[in-house]
């Protein structure tokens, strides 16, 4: 079976800085897909920026790009120009191309972007 | 409006009641889904479903019954509700050629019981 495992239940960077955060993974697969949901107070789920395993290029969303491992099974965020809109709960989550479309979570990063 | 809209988006109910949340869809995706979110464990598959009449349990189905009988509804039963079942929980949709953009989530239904 399939796990994501974010290490981090929380972080914060100061404006305008940059934050990385991180995303570890396991399967046996080697056709998937990996996404960045970004979770406001608001609670509406939003889709950051999504990466496909063949790919060898790491995706770049304006000030939102991706550390693509395959090897590692890691895919971290990283976020440039931090904005205090930025804050919100991060999750990282896998999508297998043979199990029914169906997305695995990480537990979440809550990150705080301070003035 | 086009979309995936969840109600009630608040509810307190009674341990032991039957509670219903609903989903709708307007995109006639065929795939849909329940999560639930809880802290310290993301979001966790409750039920799936690849089509209307056809739907499958995902990692924690216990104490949840669903049904969908049109492919635009996928409604989430609580048969007799427990405080562990507090929770916020999501619908989410999707069609399957669309997969490299993941899902599209409604709004959320936050979910106490007392």
């Amino acid at each position: 079976a399939q796990t994501v495992t974010q290490s981090q239940p929380e972080m914060s960077v100061q404006e305008a800085e940059t934050v990385t955060l991180s995303c570890t993974y396991d399967t046996s697969e080697s056709n998937y897909y990996l996404f960045w949901y970004k979770q406001p107070p608001s609670r509406q789920m939003i889709l950051v920026i999504r990466q496909e395993a063949y790919k060898q290029q790491n995706a770049t969303e304006n000030r939102f790009s991706v550390n693509f491992q395959k090897a590692a099974k890691s895919f971290s965020l990283k976020i440039s120009d931090s904005q205090l809109g930025d804050t919100a709960m991060y999750f990282c989550a896998f999508m297998s191309y043979n199990q029914g479309g169906k997305l695995i979570f990480g537990q979440g990063t809550e990150l705080s972007v301070k003035p | 409006d086009a979309g995936i809209t969840q109600s009630p988006r608040y509810k307190i109910t009674e341990t032991g009641r039957q509670v219903t949340l609903m989903c709708h869809q307007t995109w006639s995706h065929s795939y849909m889904f329940w999560y639930r979110q809880d802290l310290g464990h993301g979001l966790r598959l409750i039920y799936y479903s690849a089509a209307a009449d056809i739907t499958d349990k995902g990692e924690v189905p216990d104490g949840y019954v669903v049904s969908r009988s049109k492919t635009e509804n996928f409604p989430l039963t609580l048969e007799s509700a427990t405080r562990s079942q507090t929770s916020v929980y999501f619908c989410a949709s999707s069609h399957p050629p669309d997969r490299v953009y993941g899902y599209t989530f409604g709004s959320g239904t936050r979910l106490t019981v007392v």
